[in-house]
């Protein structure tokens, strides 16, 4: 299958800092790619969809101006957590797709953010 | 209602058992359907997609029934390898063009020796 690779796999930071999180694609071109949000024994649940050169589609009650997603190119989306609070802690997970409806997507390896 | 609904679980279930887990959904015109597999801390793996026809990968059967709207996964002869959280997830319908999935809550899966 496509490979998607997600850095980092984990990292910690103090409160009111922030953190980017990186997803690529590898060996295929994503023109969409999917960030979700895992809290513990909870599902993954969609943020945001990104289309390669264009503004992201927030899901809602996602605060855009918080999650800040960029997706300038057709291998590289990233998620910024700005002014991350212990609250935002969670297992974020990123999704890439080559455009084709119906096709499953393939996904990065998740980083677990914890905010202290 | 949640747009996409699992038991959670756990099941616990002896090695060589038979275990079924299904999953319904609320979009009557949702179009693709998968099933995952997500270790503790991990992200979820394609495990099998789910054909109206079904279909049947080695211990693994997937089943589809739109009329009832769920989705059905069957382990035959459980490993305890198998345990685990699985994960059915739904895309969208094809005018809306949402290509994201929706996920199942997870049923996790306990296969003990």
């Amino acid at each position: 299958g496509a490979v998607v690779s997600q850095h980092p796999s984990w990292v910690i930071c103090k409160s009111g800092t922030s953190v980017k999180i990186e997803c690529r694609s590898l060996d295929f071109q994503a023109t969409t790619m999917f960030w979700y949000r895992q809290f513990p024994k909870q599902s993954l649940m969609l943020m945001a969809t990104s289309n390669e050169g264009s503004k992201a589609t927030y899901e809602q009650g996602v605060e855009k101006d918080k999650f800040l997603i960029n997706h300038a190119s057709l291998t590289l989306s990233t998620l910024t957590v700005t002014s991350a609070h212990p609250e935002d802690s969670s297992f974020y997970i990123c999704s890439a797709s080559d455009g084709a409806l119906n096709t499953e997507a393939f996904f990065g390896q998740g980083t677990r953010l914890t905010v202290v | 209602r949640k747009e996409v609904e699992q038991d959670p679980g756990p099941f616990n279930v002896p090695e060589g058992a038979t275990v079924a887990f299904n999953c319904t959904y609320s979009n009557s015109a949702s179009q693709s359907f998968f099933w995952y597999r997500q270790d503790c801390r991990k992200e979820p793996k394609l495990l099998m997609s789910v054909y109206s026809s079904g279909n049947e990968d080695g211990r693994f059967t997937a089943q589809l029934n739109r009329a009832s709207q769920y989705i059905s996964l069957l382990i035959r002869d459980s490993k305890l390898s198998d345990s685990a959280t699985y994960l059915c997830a739904v895309n969208g319908p094809m005018d809306t063009g949402r290509r994201a999935l929706t996920f199942g809550s997870g049923t996790r899966l306990q296969v003990q020796p």
